[in-house]
C-alpha cells in the first residue's frame, strides 16, 4: 500500500534557529502534499498544500516566510520552520494523495519543541 | 473554521461493546473520510464512503452518511481496547481537494 515517510519524528531546537522536515512518498508519486498542524488534543489544521514544481499554496493566516514549503520531486516535500520561536513547538504531519479510494496517506508526523 | 463537527468528543465503552461516533458538517461535499490516530502518531485512513453512497463497510467499520442532514456516522463493532484512539471525520470537495478536519473524537476502549 502507499507509504509516506515523515523525518524527524522529533526534533528539539533552540530559538531563533530554522528545521526543515521531510516527507517522501515511498511507492507512489505524490503530485500534491498536504501539510498540517495538530496542538494536543486538537485536530489538524492545514497549513499548505504543496504542488510539485510550483509555489506551495497557504491558508489563511500562515506566514509563507516562516513556513517555507518545497516540492521539487513528485515524491519529496519539505518544509522548513524558519527562525523558530517556542509558539512554533506543535505537532507536524504531512499527506500525499493515495493510489485508490480517494484516501489520503499521512506520515507519521514530527514533533517540534523549540526551547 | 472546522467543516467537520464530531459527537461525542470523548467516549469510553467496554471491550466487546459497539462505538458510534458521529460528525456533522456544513457545506456540499464530494466525500467524507474517517481516520484514526494513536497518541503522538500520523493518521491513518479508514474509510471513504462518497456523496452518492449512503452506507459502506469494512471489516468492523460501518459508515453512514445522510447529505440531507449533512452527517455521517461510524460505527466499530465488537470493540477491543486496541482501537483505543482519536477518530477524525474528513470532508473533501473532489478527487484531489484538501481534506477539512473536524475536532476528532477520543475512544477509550477498556479491556
Amino acid at each position: 500500500g502507499a507509504v509516506v515517510s515523515q523525518h524527524p519524528s522529533r526534533v528539539i531546537c533552540k530559538s531563533g534557529t530554522s528545521v526543515k522536515i521531510e516527507c517522501r512518498s515511498l511507492d507512489f508519486q505524490a503530485t500534491t502534499m498536504f501539510w498540517y498542524r495538530q496542538f494536543p488534543k486538537q485536530s489538524l489544521m492545514l497549513m499548505a498544500t504543496s504542488n510539485e514544481g510550483s509555489k506551495a499554496t497557504y491558508e489563511q493566516g500562515v506566514e509563507k516566510d516562516k513556513f517555507l514549503i518545497n516540492h521539487a520531486s513528485l515524491t519529496l516535500s519539505t518544509l522548513t520552520v524558519t527562525s523558530a520561536h517556542p509558539e512554533d513547538s506543535s505537532f507536524y504531519i504531512c499527506s500525499a494523495r493515495g493510489e485508490s479510494n480517494y484516501g489520503y496517506t499521512f506520515g507519521s508526523g514530527t514533533r517540534l519543541t523549540v526551547v | 473554521s472546522q467543516q467537520g463537527e464530531e459527537d461525542p468528543q470523548a467516549l469510553s465503552i467496554q471491550e466487546g461493546e459497539n462505538a458510534t461516533m458521529n460528525c456533522s458538517y456544513k457545506t456540499s461535499i464530494n466525500n467524507l473520510q474517517w481516520y484514526r490516530q494513536n497518541s503522538g502518531r500520523g493518521l491513518v485512513h479508514l474509510i471513504l464512503i462518497r456523496s452518492n453512497e449512503r452506507e459502506k463497510h469494512s471489516g468492523r467499520l460501518r459508515v453512514t452518511l445522510d447529505t440531507s442532514k449533512k452527517s455521517s456516522s461510524l460505527l466499530i463493532t465488537a470493540s477491543r481496547a486496541a482501537d483505543t484512539a482519536s477518530y477524525f471525520c474528513a470532508t473533501g470537495t473532489g478527487a484531489n481537494s484538501k481534506l477539512t478536519f473536524g475536532k476528532g473524537i477520543t475512544l477509550s476502549v477498556r479491556p
